[in-house]
């Protein structure tokens, strides 16, 4: 089945404590991308890729990094995380120019 | 940033009628696409409509684009209660070094009152 998985569903962390959340996909997509959603503001681009070591910012990068080893994984990395990444997290993938398909969606919870 | 807004931001109307929502957007693109969220969860494509479309029929659903105006429509028909979800237009274009961005509204809450 074709799909994108990301883990894990929920997380609760401290701050200060590195974390990362998975992303992976098995449809051969060049395009991979990690968007955060917050109540009214929508979803806001973190990183995206293009295809394998090639990654670029989105409109809020801060506070994250982002890394493309394998064109099928794109983990999205916190070093330090901060209350301020509360969030709900998702990656998504596609061909250039078509249409995403999106994870389930991480919930994370900075304490 | 090429951001689609969308409009209302909150719709609520009877099982039946037929909803419309609306995206604006503020830079040429490549294509714009309408996607559907159920509470929490991952988005889920509807339709994509290229720049060089007008409009375009998927089931109940039809998605309009206006170039000129920088403005798209999406129309759900007989509506249904499955149909209360968030629907979401993203737009694309080309960034000076050729990179694709996939820009998202904030969304319009379409609520179907049984």
């Amino acid at each position: 089945e074709a799909q994108v998985t990301q883990n894990p569903r929920y997380l609760i962390t401290v701050t200060g404590k590195k974390l990362t959340v998975t992303c992976s996909q098995n449809m051969n997509h060049e395009y991979m991308s990690w968007y955060r959603q917050d109540p009214g503001l929508g979803l806001r681009q973190i990183y995206y890729s293009m295809n394998v070591e090639v990654t670029d910012k989105g409109d809020v990068p801060e506070g994250y990094k982002v890394s493309r080893k394998e064109k099928r994984n794109f983990p999205l990395i916190l070093e330090s995380p901060s209350p301020n990444q509360t969030s709900l997290y998702f990656c998504a993938s596609s061909f250039l120019n078509e249409k995403l398909f999106f994870g389930s969606g991480t919930q994370l919870s900075v304490l | 940033s090429q951001q689609g807004e969308e409009d209302p931001q909150a719709l609520s109307i009877q099982e039946g009628e037929n909803a419309t929502m609306n995206c604006s957007y503020k830079t040429s693109i490549n294509n714009l696409q309408w996607y559907r969220q159920n509470s929490g969860r991952g988005l889920v494509h509807l339709i994509l409509i290229r720049s060089n479309e007008r409009e375009k029929h998927s089931g109940r659903l039809r998605v309009t684009l206006d170039t000129s105006k920088k403005s798209s429509s999406l129309l759900i028909t007989a509506s249904r209660a499955a149909d209360t979800a968030s629907y979401f237009c993203a737009t694309d274009g080309w960034e000076g070094q050729g990179a694709q961005k996939l820009v998202f509204g904030q969304g319009t809450r379409l609520t179907i009152n049984p």
